[in-house]
């Protein structure tokens, strides 16, 4: 079965240091990989997908198929960046969303 | 705005009791899916509707659970004789065919 580490619960940076949330998977083929996002009191939202290799709010992720990862990274984080950060998976889009842990990420004034 | 609406937003309820979350995309859409989300943990897969055909249900969803979606609309999500281990947010989303989810508020349950 598909599996998504988030290895860290929580990172604590200082504003304007460079973020990197870890996201490793176990599936042999070729996945899909999403970052959701959910900020404080509000709904879980997808911020990026690999697929489009887009940067948003500043945030890319490159899929590494020999390291299986997924990583999160930001060069300069910002106070409004702290949420709930979830890693998540499918198979073609043929599959259900497989979503790690989450990682908490605290950026401090 | 996604789209989803959920209701009710919490409800509480004490053990045994049944209980029933509603799901309503605001335009028709294919799929329809449901998570269970508990406190330290990412969202777990429940099951998930094409159109009025459930498609897939997980083996968190036990005998007690049960999802409807009547003309492929609005689904439901019932929960017989609760347990306080089914204290959770249930999440509904709508689903594209690139695997990404839209996600509604979520339904929160307290069981007590």
């Amino acid at each position: 079965a598909q599996r998504v580490t988030q290895p860290e619960k929580l990172l604590s940076v200082f504003k304007g240091a460079p973020v990197e949330l870890k996201c490793n998977y176990s599936y042999s083929g070729s996945p899909e990989l999403f970052w959701y996002v959910q900020y404080s009191r509000q709904r879980l939202q997808l911020l990026l997908r690999h697929i489009s290799r887009e940067s948003i709010k500043g945030f890319t992720a490159d899929l590494n198929k020999g390291e299986t990862s997924f990583h999160l990274k930001k060069p300069f984080a910002q106070e409004e960046d702290s949420a709930m950060y979830y890693c998540a998976l499918s198979i073609m889009g043929n599959t259900p969303l497989v979503f790690g842990k989450g990682t908490r990420l605290s950026v401090i004034a | 705005d996604t789209g989803v609406s959920q209701n009710p937003r919490h409800k509480i309820t004490k053990r045994g009791q049944n209980v029933t979350f509603r799901c309503d995309p605001i335009s028709e859409h294919n799929r329809l899916y449901w998570y269970r989300q508990t406190l330290g943990q990412g969202p777990e897969f429940l099951t998930y509707f094409q159109n009025e055909a459930q498609l897939e249900k997980s083996r968190l969803l036990s005998d007690r659970f049960s999802a409807e979606r009547p003309k492929g609309s609005f689904s439901t999500l019932e929960i017989q004789r609760t347990e306080q281990g089914d204290s959770a947010m249930y999440l509904c989303a709508r689903g594209w065919d690139t695997g990404e989810l839209f996600f509604g508020e979520g339904s929160r349950l307290t069981v007590l």
